[in-house]
């Protein structure tokens, strides 16, 4: 079966540290993956997008960026935190039909 | 451009009772997918049904069940014998299988009473 971890769990930075939230998906291959962003009590807003190694769509122009180095590896960056990058980050996995997304446990990024 | 609309900010229900859930969508498409997710305090997404476009029966998963009405791009989730475990914030999703990405409302939260 297939399984998404995510880690950190937790995370506080202070405000211009680096940010590096990592992803794996394990049971499946090519798959597509995404990262998303959603604050307290909000809606889900889709960060990255990507449909293979090396290959990355941005959804939302921010100092964020991803990469993806392996088939089941999703990098979610930062070269320097502002305090809106708060919130929860989530990562999830689709096959290309159905695209049901399954989602991982989420990161809680707090930063000060 | 695609849009997900839940217009019940918050819900509330009488355990063991039935409470239906609102979502519409905006869509030039015929062939998509729509989906609702469970997201409990835990913050974990959990996908709770799928609906195919093409099939007119609505999708069914033990107490829950869809009202997808294509005409009228109306996606509606009826949660039977309310529980304890229900409550949750719920989102409905919309997506198409060659694009990958999927929309998102911007939920409901659901509280159920003892």
């Amino acid at each position: 079966s297939q399984t998404i971890h995510q880690w950190p769990a937790t995370l506080v930075q202070p405000v211009g540290s680096p940010l590096s939230l990592e992803c794996t998906v394990e049971g499946t291959s090519n798959p597509n993956l995404y990262w998303y962003r959603q604050a307290a009590g909000r809606g889900l807003q889709l960060l990255f997008y990507s449909v293979g190694i090396g290959q990355i769509s941005s959804e939302v122009p921010q100092n964020l960026s991803a990469s993806r180095p392996q088939d089941r590896q999703f990098i979610l960056s930062s070269k320097k935190l502002l305090l809106s990058d708060s919130g929860f980050y989530l990562c999830a996995w689709s096959v290309i039909s159905p695209n049901e997304q399954f989602f991982g446990p989420g990161t809680r990024l707090t930063v000060l | 451009a695609q849009t997900v609309t839940q217009s019940q900010p918050e819900m509330s229900v009488q355990e063991a009772e039935t409470v239906t859930l609102s979502c519409t969508y905006d869509t030039s498409e015929s062939d998509y997918y729509l989906f609702w997710y469970k997201q409990p305090p835990s913050r974990q997404m959990i996908l709770v049904i799928r609906q195919e476009a093409y099939k007119q029966q609505n999708a069914t998963e033990n107490r829950f069940s869809v009202n997808f009405q294509k005409a009228a791009k109306s996606f509606s989730l009826k949660i039977s014998d309310s529980q304890l475990g229900d409550a949750a914030m719920y989102f409905c999703a919309y997506g198409r299988g060659s694009q990958g990405n999927l929309i998102f409302g911007k939920g409901t939260k659901l509280s159920v009473k003892p």
